[in-house]
C-alpha cells in the first residue's frame, strides 16, 4: 500500500496519560497536514508541515499538543495529559506541491487514529 | 471567517433518482472548492474539484460565485453512491504557505434499492 498510513489505528487511554500518533505520508510528498474529526463534524485543521518545518498551527492546537516531522518524512502528534475532550479521530493528509495548477492541492488522507480517552 | 455549510445531515433517495447535495460557503476572496467522499470503512478521498471541471462517477459540481454555492449533482443515483460526502474549500494557489482544507459537517447519502 503506497498511500498515507497512520499508527495506531485505535488508542484507548486514561485521562492524564500521554499519547503519540504516527503518520507516514506518501513518499516524496512535501506537505503534511493533521486534522481532528469529532462525531458529527467534518475534519478540522490542526497543523501543517512543509518538509520538516511546522509552518502553521490552528488555535485548536493547545499547548498540550505537539507535532514534529523530523527530516521531512514521517510525522508524530503527541498529546500530553489527555482530557476526555481529546477523544476524536485524528487524520493525517499529505500532498505534493508542484507547479501544475490542476493537481497542486489534492490532499491524500490516511485511515486515521481513533483516540478514546476514558 | 471562512465557513462551509452543508444543510442536510442525511439525504435518502431511491436508486435511479437524481441526487443533489448542497454546499454553501463563506470566504473572502476566491477559494478552491472540493468534494470529498468517505465510503463505509474507507478513508476520506477526493471526489472532484471545481477547477478541473470534470465528472467523476457521474457526479458534477458547478461553482456559483454569486450564490456562493458548490452543489454536487448526479442524474441517476446508484446504490454504490451511498457514502458520507464532505464539501471543502481552501485558498487559491499562490505559492508557499498552508492550504488547509475547511470542511463542512458532511451529508450522509443513502441510496435505497
Amino acid at each position: 500500500d503506497t498511500g498515507v498510513s497512520q499508527d495506531p489505528r485505535h488508542k484507548i487511554t486514561k485521562r492524564g496519560q500521554n499519547v503519540t500518533f504516527r503518520c507516514d505520508p506518501i513518499s516524496e510528498h512535501n506537505r503534511l497536514y493533521w486534522y481532528r474529526q469529532t462525531l458529527g463534524q467534518g475534519p478540522e485543521f490542526l497543523t501543517y508541515f512543509q518538509n520538516e518545518a511546522q509552518l502553521e498551527k490552528s488555535r485548536l492546537l493547545s499547548d498540550r499538543f505537539s507535532a514534529e516531522r523530523p527530516k521531512g518524512s514521517f510525522s508524530t502528534l503527541e498529546i500530553q495529559r489527555t482530557e476526555q475532550g481529546d477523544s476524536a479521530m485524528y487524520l493525517c493528509a499529505s500532498s505534493l506541491e508542484f507547479s501544475g495548477v490542476l493537481l497542486y492541492n489534492e490532499q491524500f488522507f490516511g485511515p486515521g487514529t481513533r483516540l478514546t480517552v476514558l | 471567517a471562512q465557513r462551509v455549510t452543508q444543510p442536510e445531515k442525511l439525504l435518502s433517495v431511491f436508486k435511479g433518482a437524481p441526487v443533489e447535495l448542497k454546499c454553501n460557503y463563506s470566504y473572502s476572496g476566491s477559494p478552491e472548492l472540493f468534494w470529498y467522499v468517505q465510503y463505509s470503512r474507507q478513508r476520506l478521498q477526493l471526489l472532484l474539484r471545481h477547477i478541473s471541471r470534470e465528472s467523476i462517477k457521474g457526479f458534477t459540481a458547478d461553482l456559483n460565485k454569486g450564490e456562493t454555492s458548490f452543489h454536487l449533482k448526479k442524474p441517476f443515483a446508484q446504490e454504490e453512491d451511498s457514502a458520507m460526502y464532505y464539501c471543502a474549500l481552501t485558498r487559491s494557489y499562490s505559492g508557499a504557505g498552508s492550504y488547509q482544507l475547511t470542511f463542512g459537517k458532511g451529508t450522509k447519502l443513502s441510496v435505497i434499492p
